[in-house]
């Protein structure tokens, strides 16, 4: 069926160190990844997304890879501040059925 | 601003007591799309909707209902709402089917007591 699964449900790290999420999708027609960051109390805005027919998309700190041979996704983090505590959100587009279906959410702390 | 309104954000009503939680865009979006949001479970859709007098259910819809009269209207409805249906709500709208990313509203606490 349609299914994401998100790993870990919790990420604790070092301000600086690195941070790293993943998901797996079941659809191999997938072709849409978007991710979500929901700060306490926010709605969830989109941060960074990536398409099937790209292996990988930076911006600025954030980067996300797509195997889609192993059906699975990644969000990087690099160099974390305090300010990216939030839960974050994967996503996959299942093309059959046009919708968006989310990950359970990884609650990411950042320690100073 | 380019946004997605909801109304209220929070909600405290007795079982069985009809209510409607709003949702309006104002960027012209074909697709909008209810979730309910409830910890450990993710962001669930309940219903959605391609365009106008166009609506389908998602993965939850039991007990709650949706009408898409205007383009930028999305109404949910709980005609006798329980308390398994406490949760947070976001209505999300996106330009084209999902694959353009959603702009979500601000979120509706719904309490049913």
């Amino acid at each position: 069926g349609e299914n994401v699964e998100q790993h870990p449900s919790t990420l604790s790290v070092q301000e600086g160190d690195s941070a790293v999420i993943k998901c797996t999708y079941s659809d191999s027609a997938s072709n849409y990844f978007p991710w979500y960051k929901q700060e306490l109390g926010k709605r969830p805005q989109l941060i960074i997304d990536i398409r099937s027919n790209v292996g990988e998309k930076k911006d600025q700190r954030i980067a996300v890879t797509l195997n889609k041979t192993a059906k699975h996704f990644s969000l990087h983090i690099t160099e974390t501040q305090p300010e990216d505590s939030a839960v974050y959100f994967c996503a996959a587009r299942y093309r059959n059925t046009d919708k968006l279906i989310f990950g359970t959410g990884t609650r990411l702390q950042v320690f100073p | 601003e380019a946004q997605v309104t909801q109304n209220p954000r929070y909600l405290i009503t007795v079982t069985g007591k009809k209510l409607t939680v709003t949702c309006s865009q104002n960027m012209n979006h074909e697709y909008m799309s209810w979730y309910r949001q409830d910890p450990g479970l993710g962001l669930r859709q309940i219903y959605y909707s391609m365009n106008v007098e166009v609506t389908d259910k998602g993965d939850v819809p039991e007990g709650y209902k949706v009408s898409r009269k205007e383009k930028r209207n999305f109404p949910l409805i709980l005609e006798s709402p329980s308390p398994n249906q406490t949760s947070l709500y976001f209505c999300a709208s996106s330009l084209k089917g999902t694959a353009y990313g959603y702009t979500f509203g601000s979120g509706t606490r719904l309490t049913v007591v």
